[in-house]
C-alpha cells in the first residue's frame, strides 16, 4: 500500500521568498516520488522526480526536492518565488505496483 | 511533438445522458490511465489499460466505464451521468519500461453534470 499527504492545502509566499511545499509519503517498497504542478486551465507537467538516485533532485524552474528517507519526506522547495510560481502542486507516490497515487495538492499562491 | 490529448475540453450535460470523453496519444506509450480531479481531493484512478487487451478498475470506477480502441486510443464513459461526477477528468500516458512509471497528462476535460 502506498499513500501520501501533502500538508498545508493553501501556501502564500512572498514573491523573492523561499518556497516549501511538504509531502509526506508512505510506501511498502521502495518508492519513486514525484512532484506535478498544474497551472490554471492546464494538465500536470512534471516538475522533478526521485529514482533512487542522487536524494537531491533537481528539476524545471529552479525546483528541487530532498528525499529523505528516515523522513518519509520529499518536500519541494525554490529559494525565491516568482509570480510565474502560482499554481497547485501534487506530490505523487510509485511502489512498484505499477500505478501513482496522488495527494490532495497544495495552492501556491504568490504575494506581490 | 508527441502528445496527449484529449477532446471535448469543455462539456456541460443532464442527470440521465451518456457521455464519452475521449484520449488519443502520440507518444506510442502502452499504458493508459484515467483520472477524475475533484477540489480538495487531488487525483483520483478511474480505471487504467496496460495495453490493449488489458483494462483495469481504479479506485472509483463505478459509474464508469472505458474502451481501450487501440494502442493510441482510450475512452472513459458515463453511462447515465449523475451531478457528483461533475469534474476534470484527466488522461495520461506511461510507457511499458518505465520502472518508475513516470506519467504524462493530457490537459483535462471539464465535465459539469446539470
Amino acid at each position: 500500500a502506498q499513500s501520501v499527504t501533502q500538508l498545508g492545502s493553501h501556501v502564500s509566499v512572498s514573491e523573492g521568498a523561499l518556497v516549501l511545499l511538504r509531502c509526506n509519503y508512505s510506501s511498502s517498497v521502495p518508492p519513486y516520488l514525484f512532484w506535478y504542478v498544474q497551472y490554471p486551465n492546464q494538465g500536470l507537467q512534471l516538475l522533478l522526480k526521485y529514482t533512487s538516485a542522487a536524494t537531491l533532485v533537481k528539476g524545471i524552474n529552479g525546483f528541487e526536492a530532498e528525499f529523505k528517507k528516515s523522513e518519509t519526506s520529499f518536500h519541494l522547495t525554490k529559494p525565491s518565488a516568482h509570480m510565474s510560481d502560482a499554481a497547485e502542486y501534487f506530490c505523487a507516490v510509485s511502489g512498484g505496483n505499477e500505478k501513482l497515487t496522488f495527494g490532495t495538492g497544495t495552492r501556491l499562491t504568490i504575494i506581490p | 511533438d508527441a502528445d496527449v490529448t484529449q477532446t471535448p475540453r469543455n462539456r456541460i450535460t443532464k442527470t440521465g445522458k451518456r457521455i464519452m470523453l475521449e484520449c488519443s496519444q502520440t507518444k506510442g506509450h502502452d499504458r493508459m490511465y484515467w483520472y477524475r480531479q475533484d477540489p480538495g481531493l487531488g487525483l483520483r484512478l478511474i480505471y487504467y489499460s496496460f495495453d490493449v487487451k488489458d483494462i483495469n478498475k481504479g479506485e472509483i470506477s463505478d459509474g464508469y466505464s472505458v474502451s481501450r480502441q487501440a494502442q493510441a486510443k482510450f475512452s472513459l464513459s458515463l453511462e447515465s451521468a449523475i451531478p457528483n461526477q461533475t469534474a476534470l477528468y484527466f488522461c495520461a500516458t506511461s510507457a511499458a519500461d518505465s520502472s518508475y512509471n513516470e506519467q504524462f497528462f493530457g490537459p483535462g476535460t471539464r465535465l459539469t453534470v446539470l
